[in-house]
């Protein structure tokens, strides 16, 4: 079974701090992305990645960035954290577009 | 732009009872079409999914699920809900053209509750 590993399931962080999220994926997935997921907006995309060291705006870029240094891993980061950035946060990966995507647990991210 | 409509918010049913999940979808001649159930607190788990071939798609948790092209629907159904099927339930297609080919575009989901 693929596994995607979140690293933290809740994290509370205060305005103007950076905050990294961290993803991995144990099965060589090319593609991973960065959803936020809010009542009543389902998910909404922030970036994705086709491959390392590449990575595309999603439908909702503003205030994050991110970073693939590694095959495995996709970071998200909050460059200054802000209370409208309080969300559940979603990484996925996929071998390959048009393919199920697999989900980890999600990070429950508040920001104070 | 492509989208994927999930008519009901929320949807509450008997235990026992049958269950039927409406999913619809914009454009895509030959879509790829996905269910996926997230329980409180979880990750999406994917129920099922639907490429080419047979439109009745069998899934995981006796789940089942029928593509019309004519109506542009994908609904998810169960004869029998169990307790434990109380979960969030996100349809979704692929996107078609663009930067972001291939990439999934989810419904808002539905929200369901079981009664004993």
């Amino acid at each position: 079974d693929v596994k995607v590993t979140q690293s933290s399931r809740y994290l509370v962080k205060r305005t103007g701090e950076k905050v990294f999220l961290e993803c991995v994926q144990d099965m060589d997935h090319e593609n991973m992305f960065w959803y936020r997921q809010d009542p009543g907006l389902g998910l909404r995309l922030i970036y994705f990645s086709y491959d390392v060291k590449m990575k595309e705006k999603g439908d909702i870029p503003e205030g994050y960035s991110v970073s693939r240094e590694k095959k495995e891993r996709f970071s998200l980061i909050l460059e200054s954290a802000s209370t409208n950035q309080t969300s559940m946060y979603l990484c996925a990966s996929t071998p390959r577009p048009n393919q199920p995507q697999h989900f980890g647990d999600g990070t429950r991210l508040s920001i104070l | 732009a492509q989208s994927v409509t999930q008519p009901d918010i929320h949807i509450t049913v008997s235990e026992g009872a049958s269950l039927e999940l409406r999913c619809n979808y914009s454009y895509g001649a030959t879509p790829y079409l996905f269910w996926y159930v997230q329980s409180p607190g979880q990750g999406l788990q994917l129920l099922l999914k639907y490429f080419s071939g047979d439109t009745l798609v069998q899934g995981i948790k006796g789940f089942e699920a029928e593509f019309k092209r004519s109506q542009s629907s994908f609904n998810l159904r169960k004869p029998s809900v169990h307790w434990s099927d109380a979960a969030e339930y996100f349809c979704a297609t692929t996107e078609n053209y663009g930067g972001s080919q291939g990439n999934l575009i989810f419904g808002k989901g539905t929200k369901l509750s079981v009664k004993p």
